[in-house]
């Protein structure tokens, strides 16, 4: 159990555009997703808690107008990337926590999506 | 300081070693504790939750160490499958909800 899955798993996409990614989880419901992103050889950044019904809280220097987050049901969440440039290009990460899972927290991942914008 | 913190790497092991994480932590409100697991251009895997009583998973052993804010993972007779980046994650508490911190993780080589 605890499966999430994200499509697209790989994008590339000319500068200007928007990209927009989906996050399901597929066998559970999850109040709480997340957002990272992640650069070669780097460590996980978080980006955004997504909370289904409200709006999403961004971490600090995350602009919210660049990577808008939709959370519609409890089964999914969306990043947009808008208007992308080749410096957005990363492994966009969501994970989600079993709404359920009172005490520990744990976080299931989503494959990721790796973004490329030329 | 960093809220979480761990020692890059890599720790170069042969097969068959024994080889042991640290991750600190900063925020004593701190309530879980996980390892997760990374593979090169993938997504990271739970490996497991960190109880206070310390837990085993055959050749993995957790130990949580709440008074000096640390947590520890030791992992018995290295396999080459074993080689990837290791993820400390802590979450703390705050009014009800709840900011999950990575450390940048720890790079593990495990060679024949």
């Amino acid at each position: 159990g605890a499966v999430v899955s994200q499509h697209p798993s790989r994008v590339i996409c000319k500068s200007g555009t928007s990209v927009k990614i989906e996050c399901r989880s597929l066998d559970f419901q999850a109040t709480t997703m997340f957002w990272y992103r992640q650069f070669p050889k780097k460590s996980l950044m978080l980006m955004a808690t997504s909370n289904e019904g409200s709006k999403a809280t961004y971490e600090q220097g995350v602009e919210k107008d660049k990577f808008l987050i939709n959370h519609a049901s409890l089964t999914l969440s969306t990043l947009t990337v808008t208007s992308a440039h080749p410096e957005d290009s990363s492994f966009y990460i969501c994970s989600a926590s079993p709404a359920t899972s009172a005490t520990y927290n744990e976080q299931f991942f989503g494959p990721g999506t790796r973004l490329t914008v030329l | 300081r960093k809220e979480v913190e761990q020692d890059p790497g890599p720790f170069n092991v042969p097969e068959g070693a024994t080889v042991a994480f640290n991750c600190t932590y900063s925020n004593s409100a701190s309530q879980s504790f996980f390892w997760y697991r990374q593979d090169c251009r993938k997504e990271p895997k739970l490996l497991m939750s960190v109880y206070s009583s310390g837990n085993e998973d055959g050749r993995f052993t957790a130990q949580l160490n709440r008074a000096s804010q640390y947590i520890s993972l030791l992992i018995r007779d290295s396999k080459l499958s074993d080689s990837a980046t290791y993820l400390c994650v802590v979450n703390p508490q705050s009014g009800g909800s709840y900011i999950p911190t990575f450390g940048r993780g720890t790079s593990l080589i495990v060679h024949p």
